[in-house]
């Protein structure tokens, strides 16, 4: 079973409107922690956000911000005032466990974002 | 902004060559990641380290191999590529906590003709 799923494999959004990309998770354990990256087409990942299960808020960095309802096990990304520059692959990503040494990560199969001008 | 290395950014290479793709990082990091990723798909773990000496393989089974002999170096190795190698490989490294976020490096597209 996907441990992360996201279910839109493309999107097309109207420059300077909201986004939100969609994530769900699977797990059983208490611990973990929720990653949202982006990758250009120049293809670097690049870390946007994080949300750590225990967290009382959802996390906010600049315009981006993460939606966390953890009795759904959702972790949505929200991108304010969309920009050409945020056309790329968006992926969710969760970490089980408390940080520990043989933690790992494991990353859904991303959503394309398309800005339209 | 992360400090993390691969290079060649971009290879092209003949079946049955032995390459090794780099991977450095100067962040102290214990944790380091190679993925492969075929281009607009999702990231498969191939192999993982936990700091120098120890390796381990992934969930996606690869014929490259690794190794960690120092805390900022950690290579990856086809003993002879095959065109099936072709993709992009990235590396990451992390610290080990919590909030173990992964930095990347700018991967290296590997093309086997």
């Amino acid at each position: 079973a996907q441990k992360i799923t996201q279910t839109q494999p493309g999107m097309f959004v109207q420059e300077k409107e909201a986004v939100t990309l969609d994530c769900t998770y699977d797990t059983s354990d208490p611990s973990y922690g929720l990653f949202w990256y982006k990758q250009p087409s120049s293809g670097e990942m690049i870390f946007l956000i994080y949300q750590g299960s225990y967290d009382q808020q959802n996390a906010t960095e600049g315009r981006y911000s993460l939606n966390f309802q953890k009795a759904r096990k959702s972790a949505n990304l929200v991108i304010s005032a969309s920009q050409l520059g945020d056309s790329a692959m968006y992926f969710c990503a969760m970490r089980e466990g408390e940080g520990e040494r043989d933690d790992k990560i494991i990353f859904g199969k991303g959503t394309r974002l398309h800005i339209l001008p | 902004e992360a400090d993390i290395y691969q290079t060649p950014r971009y290879l092209v290479i003949g079946t049955g060559k032995k390459i090794t793709l780099e991977c450095s990082q100067t962040m102290g990091h214990d944790k380091m990641y190679w993925y492969q990723q075929d281009p607009g798909m999702e990231l498969h773990l191939i192999h993982y380290s936990y700091g120098v000496n120890s390796t381990e393989k992934g969930d996606l089974s690869s014929e490259s191999t690794v190794s960690r002999i120092r805390t900022e170096h950690f290579p990856l190795t086809l003993e002879s590529a095959r065109p099936s190698h072709t993709s992009q490989y990235l590396c990451a490294s992390s610290e080990v906590r919590e909030e173990e976020t992964q930095y990347f490096g700018p991967g290296t597209r590997l093309l086997v003709l």
